[in-house]
Formats: structure tokens, C-alpha cells, sequence
């Protein structure tokens, strides 16, 4: 089993849409939870991170973590076309360990 | 405040040569992260520098080395090159505390093709 699962996608949603991106983990030891946003041809930026569990909202994003599942994800609310790219997300325990990473498109 | 720069940008290079990447971090920062990334695999962790110690290493094979200087800048070799090292090499600078979170920046990467 690999510490870190995310759907692949490709995810397409229309514009307007509320679009939810999620991570399945393995490794307890994970406390810093993230978020990565990585447009095509440049490196990974980061969105949001969350430590240990809860909810963290931040604009039009809001993360979620729950360690009892662990389980992570990613909300969008009113998703808009610049959102399209591909969403990455992250958990630190003593090196930061990345999902593949789900390719999302918004739909003018 | 600049970022991260890495160079090259992009690399050709014949299977069984080697190939030397750079990364310079953002100032002040301590830690460097290399990652491999394809579309197969995603984003994997090399190895992390942190004032010019290895910290941590991911499960790749010793043709894969690097090392970080006295101003924090780090180097990432790949010897014996094969056909599966092509991809994109992205470096990362942060702080580098451990106990509290420090921001991971990214480099836009070195795109590698082995041919």
C-alpha cells in the first residue's frame, strides 16, 4: 500500500461548480497536511496546509483532514477557469511525501 | 525576494552518461528537497540537504547523489544514466524547521530526457 493515494483524474467540472479533490494516507506519523497547486511547466505552489485535524478555509478553498480516517480533502467552492491545473496533495512527517496528483479542468 | 532558480531548464543526454542539475534556494533558506517527477509515478522524494548534511533519503538507487554547499545552493548528479531517468527534477527551499511548518518552495524544474 502506498503512504499516499490520490485519484488521477483527469476531473472536469463546470464553471461555477463546488469541486472536491481527496487523498486516502497510511503513515500515523503524517501531522502537516497540504495542498499544492502545479500549473503546466512550472513547479508545485502551495494552497493551503492544515495541522493534524480539522478544517482550514482560506477564500474559495477549504481543507479538511481527518487522521481517525485518514482521509484528506480539498474543497473549491465557485470554481473558475484559472483553477485548471493539477492539485497535489502533501503530509509531512520527517520528509514531505507527495500524491500523484489530480488533474482538474473548469469548464467555461 | 527572488525564488528558487534551477538550471538547466531542459537537458538532452545519452544512456550511460551523467548528468549534474543545480539549485539555488531562496536566501536565508536551509533546506534543500529534490523530487522526481513523471506521469507514472508523480512527485518522489530524493533526498533533503539541510546546512550541507543529507537529513533524509526516498528509496532511489545510489546513481542518485547530491550534495549542498556553505551557501546553501545544491547540486543533484544522476551517473549511469538509463532510459526511466527521464523526467522532471524539481528542487524545493524552505527554512527547514522541523518542529513547527515551514513553507516548501518550488523551482519550475529540470526536464531531463535520456535518449
Amino acid at each position: 500500500q502506498k503512504e499516499v493515494e490520490q485519484d488521477p483524474g483527469p476531473l472536469s467540472v463546470p464553471e461555477g461548480a463546488i469541486v472536491s479533490l481527496n487523498c486516502t494516507y497510511s503513515n500515523s506519523a503524517f501531522q502537516y497536511f497540504m495542498w499544492y497547486r502545479q500549473y503546466s511547466r512550472k513547479g508545485p505552489e502551495l494552497l493551503m496546509y492544515t495541522y493534524s485535524s480539522g478544517n482550514k478555509e482560506d477564500g474559495r478553498f477549504t481543507a479538511q483532514v481527518d487522521k481517525s480516517s485518514k482521509y484528506i480533502s480539498l474543497f473549491i467552492r465557485d470554481s473558475q477557469p484559472s483553477d485548471s491545473a493539477t492539485y497535489l496533495c502533501a503530509m509531512r512527517a520527517d520528509k514531505i511525501i507527495f500524491g500523484k496528483g489530480t488533474r482538474l479542468h473548469i469548464l467555461p | 525576494k527572488a525564488g528558487v532558480t534551477q538550471t538547466p531548464r531542459y537537458l538532452i543526454k545519452t544512456r550511460g552518461q551523467q548528468v549534474t542539475l543545480s539549485c539555488s534556494p531562496i536566501s536565508g533558506h536551509r533546506s534543500v528537497s529534490w523530487y522526481q517527477q513523471t506521469p507514472g509515478q508523480g512527485l518522489q522524494f530524493l533526498f533533503e540537504y539541510f546546512s550541507e548534511t543529507q537529513r533524509n533519503k526516498g528509496n532511489f538507487p545510489g546513481r542518485f547523489s547530491g550534495r549542498q554547499f556553505s551557501n546553501s545552493r545544491s547540486e543533484m548528479n544522476v551517473s549511469t544514466l538509463e532510459l526511466g531517468d527521464s523526467a522532471l527534477y524539481l528542487c524545493a527551499s524552505s527554512s527547514g524547521q522541523i518542529t513547527s511548518f515551514s513553507e516548501a518552495f518550488f523551482g519550475q524544474g529540470t526536464r531531463l530526457t535520456v535518449v
